[in-house]
C-alpha cells in the first residue's frame, strides 16, 4: 500500500524568499506523483505531476519539484514566493496502473508581507 | 483545459433529510469519478471510487447505503447523502478521469455540507 508524508504542517515564509515542501512517500511499486494547491473552499488545482523522464519537473505559478528515487522523496520549491502563493499544499501518490490517488496530509503555506 | 463543475457550492440542510450533490465533466467525458471528504485541516479522504454505468466501489469504512453514488453517464455523477446527520458536515469534493487524460485528474469546487 501507498503512502504519503508531509512532516511540515505548517511554512511561513517571507514574500519573496525562496520556499521548499518537502514530500516522502512509500510504495512498493513504481509511481506517479502529484502536487496540487488548494484555496480557501475550492477544489484542488494540478500544479505539477511525474510520470516518468526527467526527475525535475516545472509547474504552474513557478513552482517545480524534483523526483529522488533513492530518497523516495518529491520536494515542492518555489524561488520566489508571493502573497498569492497563500494556500494549501498537498502531494499525492497513485501507483502504476491504480487510479486512486493516496494524499499527504497537507502543508498550509504562509507567507508573510 | 478540463473542467469539472460541482454543485452546489454550499448547501444546509436539516438533520434527517437527504442532500444531493452533482459532478459534471464539461469538456471531456469523465469514465472514472472519485468522490472525497475532506475534514477541517485534515487530508482527502477518498471515499469511492465510481466508473460510468457501473456500481461505484466504497472505501472501507465509508457506509454506502449512506453515500449513495450515481454515476449514470460520462459527465454527470452524483453523490447523495441520505438521512444527513451533523456528524456528515464536512467539505466534498469529487475528482475526474477521462480516458485520454495522461494521467489527469481534474477536481471539482468542492461542496461545503452543512447539516443543523
Amino acid at each position: 500500500a501507498q503512502s504519503v508524508t508531509q512532516l511540515d504542517s505548517q511554512v511561513p515564509v517571507f514574500e519573496e524568499a525562496p520556499v521548499e515542501l518537502r514530500c516522502n512517500y512509500s510504495s512498493s511499486v513504481s509511481v506517479y506523483l502529484f502536487w496540487y494547491v488548494q484555496y480557501p473552499n475550492q477544489g484542488l488545482q494540478l500544479l505539477l505531476k511525474y510520470l516518468s523522464g526527467s526527475t525535475l519537473v516545472k509547474g504552474i505559478n513557478g513552482f517545480e519539484a524534483e523526483f529522488n528515487k533513492s530518497q523516495t522523496s518529491f520536494h515542492l520549491r518555489k524561488p520566489s514566493v508571493h502573497i498569492s502563493d497563500t494556500a494549501e499544499y498537498f502531494c499525492a501518490v497513485s501507483d502504476f496502473g491504480n487510479e486512486k490517488l493516496t494524499f499527504g496530509t497537507g502543508t498550509r503555506l504562509t507567507i508573510i508581507p | 483545459g478540463a473542467v469539472v463543475s460541482q454543485h452546489p457550492s454550499r448547501v444546509i440542510c436539516k438533520s434527517g433529510t437527504s442532500v444531493k450533490i452533482e459532478c459534471r465533466s464539461l469538456d471531456f467525458q469523465a469514465t472514472t469519478m472519485f468522490w472525497y471528504r475532506q475534514f477541517p485541516k485534515k487530508s482527502l479522504m477518498l471515499m469511492a471510487t465510481s466508473n460510468e454505468g457501473s456500481k461505484a466501489t466504497y472505501e472501507q469504512g465509508v457506509e454506502k447505503d449512506k453515500f449513495l453514488i450515481n454515476h449514470a453517464s460520462l459527465t454527470l455523477s452524483t453523490l447523495t447523502v441520505t438521512s444527513a446527520h451533523p456528524e456528515d458536515s464536512s467539505f466534498y469534493i469529487c475528482s475526474a478521469r477521462g480516458q485520454a487524460t495522461n494521467y489527469g485528474y481534474t477536481f471539482g469546487s468542492g461542496t461545503r455540507l452543512t447539516v443543523v
